[in-house]
């Protein structure tokens, strides 16, 4: 039974390129979470999808940030125009379909994305 | 809204030792609370959660929590501490739509 899984788990980009992060969710998951964790920091919430739904993006930045949970295949992370700034470990967490506040949340192993 | 602190940065312990990592959260209703666990370069493995009932909570590990209402805590504990516990302990309350809150972090080093 596989866990969540993210790839690529290391990404270099260049500045002004475009990053895409993948998530794909437990099995029978269909909550997907995206929290991004700076350098010595914790995770901050990002953004809340189901499927083909944003529930809540109140924590994703307002320009270059976009996901989406397509009816088939992975969630999208994606940072458009990347700034040094952006350098960060990104985490994909999947729930249960309940989708019920307190269902615990899985985590993938990280996608960590250096912007030179 | 709802807010996480873990007041210590970081904690040093000597293997064999008892270990607490403070948690102490600001929500108004019934929090539901988690403790999480990373090692270095990895994501996050859950160490235990409280939702209601019995107010001590047993996780992996041989860690526990503790919620206690009246003090607005969610305290770590491991009786004695091995090496291997070495590593960045997140506490996280979680309210509407799924949104979890995460502390800072607190960062074990075991001695040996």
């Amino acid at each position: 039974n596989a866990g969540v899984m993210q790839n690529p788990r290391h990404l270099v980009r260049r500045r002004g390129q475009e990053a895409r992060l993948r998530c794909s969710p437990m099995k029978g998951h269909s909550h997907v979470y995206w929290y991004r964790q700076l350098p010595e920091e914790g995770l901050k919430f990002m953004v809340y999808l189901q499927k083909e739904n944003i529930i809540d993006e109140s924590g994703m930045p307002k320009e270059r940030f976009s996901a989406e949970f397509p009816k088939e295949g992975p969630s999208i992370l994606r940072i458009q125009q990347v700034v040094r700034g952006d350098s960060a470990a990104y985490f994909c967490a999947s729930s249960a379909t309940s989708g019920g506040a307190g269902d615990t949340q899985y985590f993938g192993p990280g996608t960590r994305l250096t912007v030179l | 809204a709802q807010s996480v602190t873990q007041p210590d940065i970081h904690i040093t312990v000597s293997e064999g030792a008892s270990l607490e990592l403070r948690c102490n959260y600001s929500y108004g209703a019934t929090p539901y609370l988690f403790w999480y666990v990373q090692s270095p370069g990895q994501g996050l493995q859950l160490l235990l959660k409280y939702f209601s009932g019995d107010t001590l909570v047993q996780g992996i590990k041989g860690f526990e929590a503790e919620f206690k209402r009246s003090q607005s805590s969610f305290n770590l504990r491991k009786p004695s501490v091995h090496w291997s516990d070495a590593a960045e302990y997140f506490c996280a309350v979680v309210a509407n739509n799924n949104d979890m809150r995460f502390g800072a972090g607190t960062r074990l080093t075991v001695k040996p």
